[in-house]
């Protein structure tokens, strides 16, 4: 079974800049989900869909960052304009709908951003 | 709100010396509480988890952790550690009603010395 795929998986730009990550979930899972991981933290959520709804994005910054579902199957989240503090790995996951309920998230390898 | 606290942002063992990595959680409801491990250059994978029953759960590779309610614990151990075990190990939490996020602590590095 083909795991989460995320691309670019690396990518340096300057602040101010825009960029755009994908994400392709295990086929099935209903629920997506993007992380954000700084370097020496814990991974906070950004925004979870169900299929293509938004369920929450209470900690998105909506100011700069997007992300949009679609079709209910991939992902794609956008920073515009970049900061230096946008600089993290940006990790995708995905799950059953019973995935919700047991916590059981695959991981994508992630999407490492450095804004310079 | 839920939080997660991990003790050590780095615990170092000795290859076949016991791996002792401590998480506090705080909830408003009964936890669902996980570990999750992430290696180098890699995405985060499930290693164990606790819902509801038995409060001693185990998990790949040898892991397992107890759900201790009274210490608000899910502490995570293994009996002799492999220079394999070498990562990055996260404690989560999350309420036990339907929809509901993880949220996850700021992780233990695990070093495994020879």
């Amino acid at each position: 079974e083909a795991g989460v795929a995320q691309s670019p998986r690396y990518k340096i730009i300057e602040k101010r800049q825009s960029v755009a990550f994908w994400c392709n979930p295990i086929s099935g899972h209903a629920t997506l989900y993007w992380y954000q991981q700084i370097l020496g933290q814990g991974p906070k959520l950004l925004i979870q869909f169900q299929n293509n709804g938004v369920v929450d994005d209470s900690q998105l910054p909506k100011d700069r960052f997007s992300a949009e579902r679609l079709k209910g199957v991939d992902s794609t989240l956008k920073i515009q304009p970049a900061k230096l503090e946008d600089s993290a790995v940006y990790l995708c996951a995905s799950s059953t709908a019973g995935g919700i309920n047991t916590g059981e998230l695959f991981f994508g390898e992630g999407s490492r951003l450095t804004v310079l | 709100a839920q939080s997660v606290t991990q003790l050590g942002s780095h615990v170092s063992v000795s290859e076949g010396a016991l791996v002792l990595l401590r998480c506090n959680y705080s909830s408003s409801v009964p936890p669902y509480l996980f570990w999750y491990v992430q290696y180098p250059n890699q995405g985060l994978q499930l290693l164990l988890k606790y819902t509801t029953g038995a409060t001693l759960v185990k998990g790949i590779n040898g892991f397992e952790a107890e759900f201790k309610k009274s210490e608000t614990s899910f502490h995570l151990t293994k009996p002799s550690a492999h220079m394999s075990d070498a990562a990055e190990y996260f404690c989560a939490v999350s309420d036990s009603g339907a929809g509901n996020m993880l949220t996850f602590g700021g992780g233990t590095r695990l070093m495994v010395k020879p």
